[in-house]
């Protein structure tokens, strides 16, 4: 059981946009920066998106996040192939004293 | 650019130790502001962080995982290194190194995985 809420998969065609929830709390989400990482099937994950909306400069302006209350957002806009991968939220826990993650959502682009 | 080359055993008997080393390359090992941190990954599940070390010694770990856990530096090799006592099914993996920012300190970037080694498949059996 993740500490961080994640639809477990979602679907969308080719150039679509898909938004994929991460849900917490006041003692993850609510107070510090979420991180998203991109994981293509059998690699190691990739960092996407770091202090709740900012990206790596090797990231396409395509991938945008954002946080809101106890809850953070992924967004990808003109969806390609290649973004089938799945995609981890993660959020320092101030109660727990640990980095926790989402379970994970597992994007299909059809 | 910076490697993370990971080596150790991929299969480990209940109740031993599971030791993996990270080796660094192409980047700063002995220097601020970084953290070298481990993630695992069990089949079919999300990420769980067990822990970092600085070039220093000092350490953040999962407290779920603290009192079977050892890490280690050696600077000398550009290495750093997990030991997790007493395995069981449970740990069975994929284990990630890491390379992040200390963002414990307050003046920069969060995150456990700026830059990810290639992950190591450890299964635990007899």
């Amino acid at each position: 059981q993740s500490v961080l809420t994640q639809p477990p998969s979602i679907s969308a065609a080719p150039g679509q946009k898909v938004a994929i929830s991460c849900s917490g709390s006041n003692s993850n989400i609510g107070n510090s920066y979420v991180t998203w990482y991109q994981q293509l099937p059998g690699t190691a994950p990739k960092l996407l998106i770091y202090e709740n909306n900012k990206r790596p400069s090797e990231i396409p302006d395509r991938f945008s996040g954002s946080k809101s209350g106890t809850s953070a957002t992924l967004v990808i806009t003109g969806l390609q192939t290649a973004d089938e991968a799945e995609y981890h939220c993660g959020v320092w826990d101030s109660s727990l004293r640990s980095e926790v993650f989402g379970g994970g959502t597992m994007l299909t682009v059809l | 650019q910076l490697q993370l080359q990971q080596s150790g055993p991929g299969l480990v008997k209940p109740s031993e130790t599971l030791s993996l080393t990270c080796t660094v390359s192409g980047g700063s090992f002995s220097s601020s502001p970084w953290y070298w941190g481990w993630i695992r990954q069990p089949p079919g599940r999300g990420l769980e962080w067990i822990g970092s070390i600085s070039y220093t010694g000092n350490t953040y770990d999962n407290p779920s995982l603290r009192s079977r856990l050892i890490m280690s530096v050696d600077s000398s090799k550009n290495q750093f290194s997990l030991k997790l006592n007493s395995v069981t099914a449970a740990d069975t993996a994929v284990y990630y190194c890491t390379r992040h920012y200390d963002f414990w300190s307050g003046y920069y970037p969060h995150g456990v995985g700026h830059h990810w080694g290639q992950g190591t498949l450890v299964a635990v059996s007899s």
